[in-house]
């Protein structure tokens, strides 16, 4: 079955600093991989996929993240953290029963501070 | 365009009450998810509908939730009777038409209490 695992539940950094936040995946094929970004009392948003085109993924707001498979890894970074960058971080593969759900992981804190 | 719109979207309740939000996808969009998301932890798939069917229910606890999207349309989740476990906050998502690589847009959510 397919499933990512994020290490470190909570990430802090200082603003401008770079972010960097771990994504391991398994999975028996070649997999679609999910970064979100979700804020207090919000929904998820769509930071970038994976979908086989390109191994560095280029995302929203200076995000981006290299799929490796030979780490199995989709590792989410940014070069330069903002005060505004601070939320939860979803890594998640497509899975389940019908093959397009998501499966996500726990998540990652991203903590900024000035 | 007009986002996923989930209500309401806080709920108070005590056990072994019954309670049910409602979604309304992105107009167009055929697949529609509902995914269970408790405090800590990651979302988790409940039930994925395909226009009016449901092709994953394989999470669902049966014995208390249901869920429906009559007209392949709106949908709404219900829970009967609800447990202290089922606090969390509930997810809506949809998709244009449920390719693995379409992206999922989701609600705000619903977040429910169970005193």
């Amino acid at each position: 079955a397919q499933s990512v695992t994020q290490l470190g539940s909570h990430v802090s950094v200082s603003e401008g600093a770079l972010v960097l936040l771990r994504c391991n995946y398994s999975s028996s094929v070649p997999p679609y991989l999910f970064w979100y970004v979700q804020y207090p009392n919000q929904g998820l948003q769509l930071l970038l996929k994976y979908t086989s085109a390109a191994t560095l993924v280029k995302g929203i707001n200076g995000f981006e993240a290299e799929f490796k498979k030979s780490e199995t890894s989709f590792h989410l970074t940014k070069p330069s953290a903002h005060m505004s960058d601070a939320a939860e971080y979803f890594c998640a593969v497509i899975g389940g029963q019908a093959g397009t759900a998501l499966i996500f992981g726990k998540g990652t804190t991203l903590s900024v501070s000035s | 365009e007009a986002g996923v719109a989930q209500s309401p979207r806080y709920k108070i309740i005590e056990k072994r009450q019954s309670v049910a939000f409602w979604c309304n996808p992105i107009s167009g969009h055929a697949t529609l998810y509902w995914y269970q998301q408790i405090l800590g932890q990651g979302p988790k798939l409940l039930i994925q509908f395909q226009n009016n069917g449901v092709v994953d229910d394989s999470q669902l606890p049966k014995d208390r939730f249901s869920a429906e999207r009559l007209k392949g349309v709106d949908s709404t989740l219900k829970i009967q009777p609800a447990k202290l476990e089922d606090s969390a906050v509930y997810l809506c998502a949809s998709s244009r038409d449920g390719n693995s690589n379409q992206p999922q847009h989701f609600g705000d959510g619903t977040r429910l209490s169970i005193l």
